[in-house]
């Protein structure tokens, strides 16, 4: 049971261009969506991060876009430079506590020089 | 500051072998918890540890146990190894969001190989 579903597993882009990865989850209770960045050997480290009460947030050249209603969320980076390969993962959860985050399947990034 | 820290790094065992994943974490995190990660699958959430003392069962909890006798470290212990957990484990630590969830702070992952 895949409570969040991410979209594509792979995906390459020529460099400034725009990287584009989409998740759709089924839990209406969940209500913090953060993304994390993988490199190789590496544990995963927060990116950015919504709340459902906003529909976009923006940081630097990673920006969030939240559709409530179709609940669905995606991560857009602009410009994208080879330095941002990587593999990147969504979550959800619910509550301020312990976050026990259910993670997308991933999408390993790469973008070509 | 060394953050979080998994050890061992590599580890091959034989069906039947157990072991123990040490993790510790030097940010004086309350919450601590453990992850693997299969290819296409993400990461999925085993145990976690709300403090010193407590843990509780997360999404795959099945043949594994943990401990947290102390609240920098949380060990996570395969009695009896079996080739589906194959996998690469990952610790991460979190504090207690104050306005909004506080991130996940993650170690490099320990990779294990049942044979």
């Amino acid at each position: 049971q895949q409570q969040v579903k991410q979209s594509p597993q792979s995906l390459i882009v020529q460099k400034g261009g725009i990287s584009i990865i989409n998740c759709a989850y089924e839990n209406t209770a969940f209500d913090y969506f953060p993304w994390y960045q993988q490199f190789p050997g590496k544990g995963p480290a927060l990116l950015i991060a919504i709340r459902p009460d906003v529909s976009e947030k923006k940081e630097g050249r990673f920006t969030i876009s939240f559709n409530k209603s179709a609940k669905q969320f995606s991560l857009h980076i602009m410009d994208s430079q080879p330095g941002d390969s990587a593999t990147y993962f969504c979550a959800a959860s619910m509550g301020w506590g312990a976050q026990k985050l259910v993670f997308g399947q991933g999408t390993r990034l790469t973008i070509n020089p | 500051n060394a953050g979080v820290t998994q050890t061992p790094k590599f580890r091959v065992l034989k069906t039947g072998q157990s072991m123990t994943l040490l993790c510790a974490q030097d940010m004086n995190h309350e919450y601590m918890y453990w992850y693997r990660q299969d290819p296409g699958m993400g990461l999925r959430l085993i145990h976690y540890s709300v403090g010193e003392g407590t843990t509780a069962k997360g999404e795959v909890p099945d043949g594994y146990n943990v401990s947290r006798l102390k609240k920098q470290n949380f060990l996570l212990g395969l009695e009896s190894a079996a080739p589906s957990q194959t996998s690469v484990y990952f610790c991460a630590s979190s504090y207690p969001g104050q306005g909004a969830p506080s991130p996940l702070h993650f170690g490099n992952g320990t990779r294990l190989t049942v044979t």
